[in-house]
This record gives structure tokens, sequence and C-alpha cells, in this order.
């Protein structure tokens, strides 16, 4: 029962562009959204997260915006950089503090 | 280095061997969490711990996992009888109070082979 879906498991942008990248969700009671970031080897890094009450939240090159009409959040980076470039999980959060995580998009930002 | 420390990184068993996967959080935090990741997955949610308390163990499989945060030590996550599909990155993560308005930090996860 994947609660978060990631429908898109990898995606190329070239520098300097804009990367959006997707996340589904099927829980409206879920109150809290998070993007981390991987490189490989290594655990996850937080990156950005938003409310349930919000629908953007912005952060230097990063921005997240949440549909919940839709269920739906993406994360913007823009401009993209090579140093970008590693797997991005969303992660939804219930009021019981458990944490649901997608199954990742790799993002390769080409120079 | 202040941040999640796991260990060992790579662990190697043998089927029916046990295994213990460590996890020392954060300074200041309390709350553990651990996360499997089998091979194109995502993170799989498996225990919450606080300390010397199991808080969830919804995502723990019934039989041969246990988890235990005690008062002073690491976080422990315990395989007993390991099969191959066990085989898995095993992650920790901490924070210092429950909730999604507070991220979880991770550690750089334990790898677990099955021979």
């Amino acid at each position: 029962d994947q609660q978060v879906k990631q429908n898109s498991p990898s995606l190329s942008v070239q520098e300097g562009r804009i990367s959006i990248l997707n996340c589904d969700y099927t829980n409206s009671m879920f109150d809290y959204f998070l993007w981390y970031k991987k490189y490989p080897a290594e655990g996850p890094t937080f990156l950005i997260s938003i409310s349930s009450i919000k629908d953007k939240n912005e952060d230097g090159r990063f921005t997240v915006f949440l549909n919940k009409s839709a269920k739906h959040l993406s994360l913007h980076i823009v401009p993209s950089q090579p140093g970008d470039s590693a797997v991005y999980f969303c992660a939804a959060v219930n009021t019981g503090n458990q944490f649901y995580f997608g199954t990742g998009t790799s993002l390769t930002v080409i120079p | 280095n202040a941040g999640v420390m796991q260990n060992p990184r790579h662990l190697v068993r043998r089927r029916g061997q046990e295994a213990r996967l460590r996890c020392s959080p954060m300074k200041g935090h309390s709350h553990v969490y651990w996360y499997r990741q089998l091979p194109e997955e995502g993170l799989k949610f498996m225990v919450y711990l606080q300390k010397e308390n199991i808080i969830d163990e919804s995502g723990m499989p019934k039989e041969r996992f246990s988890a235990e945060f005690p008062k002073e030590g690491p976080s422990i996550l315990r395989i007993q009888q390991v099969v191959r599909g066990d085989s898995a990155a095993y992650f920790c993560a901490s924070s210092p109070t429950p909730g999604g308005h507070q991220p979880q930090h991770f550690g750089d996860g334990t790898r677990l082979s099955i021979l």
C-alpha cells in the first residue's frame, strides 16, 4: 500500500533550467510534507518542508508547492546545478508522526 | 561529526545468523526511527522508539526482527535467523521531538548482505 507515489523514476535537465519533481499522495490526513535529497552511499538529507495549511514554501533555489485538492506536491529547483544530481524523495507525515516515503526520483543535471 | 552515526556501514551474514545494526542519534535527540530500503524501492518505516520505549512498531515484521533504545547506548535493530530477503539498506533517523514540523536526520545506513 504505497500512500506516497513518485511516478517518475528519473529526470534529466540541462544546467540552468528548472527541475520539477512530482509527488502524489492518497491520504488526506497528512499534515506535513518534506523533500529529502540522497547521494549514493549516503543517508537522505532534509531539503525543504511544507505544512498542509500552506500551498507554497520557498528556500533559495528550492520551492515546494502543495495542491491539497489534487493531493499533489512538487519540488521546483531553479536554476538547476550539476551538484543537484541526486535521488529526491518526498515524504508525508500523518498526525501519528509516521513518515511515508515515495520511491524516489533520480535527477541528473547535465552541464 | 555530531550527526546520526550508524555502524557497521556494511554487514555480511550467512543465512540463519543474527545481524545487529547500531544507531547513535544526534546529540540531544531522543527519538529514533528505523527504515529499510530494498533495491529499487523507497524507504519503508519499520519502528519508532523513544528512550527505553517502543512507540510504534507497525512497520516491523512480526517475526525475527526486534529493536531497542536503551537508556544508555545506541539503538539496536536486531534480525535473527537472517534470510536472503533481509538484504537491504537499513537507515536510522533521529529527531529532538516527534512531528512533521521537525525533520528527521538520517545516518548513512547499514548495507546488509545475506549470503
